[in-house]
């Protein structure tokens, strides 16, 4: 079965400072998708990120980049120069080709102004 | 362009009462999904459809909960009856196809008294 492992249940980062979140799944495919979720406190489920397994190149969206390493199983999620409005509950999620999304446990960023 | 709707957004019932939670997935995705988002298990697939047809109802936990796609751009999930344990934020989401992005709708936060 698939895991995914968030083993920071809350962080926190000063306004405009980087914060790191970090995941680690578990499986023994070699096609499959990653995600990052952020949910605010309205409980909105809003994608981040994505990261395609068979690409190398780490996604990046603005403020938003993955550190994806294959090989170890890690995709953590850094965020550049923090917002006040990047306050929320971050979720990393695996899926296999065709198949549903399994979620981490998540974690509760904080931004301190 | 609208995202996938959901309603409604709360529902408080008594025990023993039929729930009826509804979805409307983003015009032209062919998979949908609904989601159990608890404190104690996290976010959990219920079941999942594509083309209209369940393809995955693993998720579900026991006989009261069921699930329908009568057609493209709707979907219901129905308790009966429920149960104060069943209290939890439902999420549809829908994709363009299976491989491809979930999008979430903003959930249906159900108490059960």
């Amino acid at each position: 079965a698939q895991t995914v492992t968030q083993s920071q249940p809350e962080m926190s980062v000063q306004e405009a400072e980087t914060v790191t979140l970090s995941c680690t799944y578990d499986t023994s495919e070699s096609d499959y998708y990653l995600f990052w979720y952020k949910q605010p406190p309205s409980r909105q489920m809003i994608l981040v990120i994505r990261q395609e397994a068979y690409k190398q190149q780490n996604a990046t969206e603005n403020r938003f980049s993955v550190n994806f390493q294959k090989a170890a199983k890690s995709f953590s999620l850094k965020i550049s120069d923090s917002q006040l409005g990047d306050a929320a509950m971050y979720f990393c999620a695996y899926r296999k080709r065709g198949n549903k999304l399994v979620f981490g446990a998540g974690t509760i960023l904080r931004v301190k102004s | 362009d609208a995202g996938v709707i959901q309603s409604p957004r709360h529902e408080v019932t008594e025990m023993g009462q039929e729930v009826t939670l509804r979805c409307k997935p983003i015009s032209g995705h062919n998979s949908l999904f609904w989601y159990r988002q608890t404190m104690m298990r996290g976010l959990e697939l219920l079941i999942y459809f594509n083309n209209n047809v369940p393809i995955d109802d693993s998720g579900m936990p026991e006989d009261r909960f069921s699930a329908k796609m009568p057609n493209a751009s709707f979907s219901t999930l129905k308790i009966q009856p429920s149960e104060p344990r069943d209290s939890a934020v439902y999420f549809c989401a829908s994709s363009p196809s299976l491989p491809d992005t979930q999008y979430f709708g903003p959930g249906t936060r159900l108490t059960v008294l």
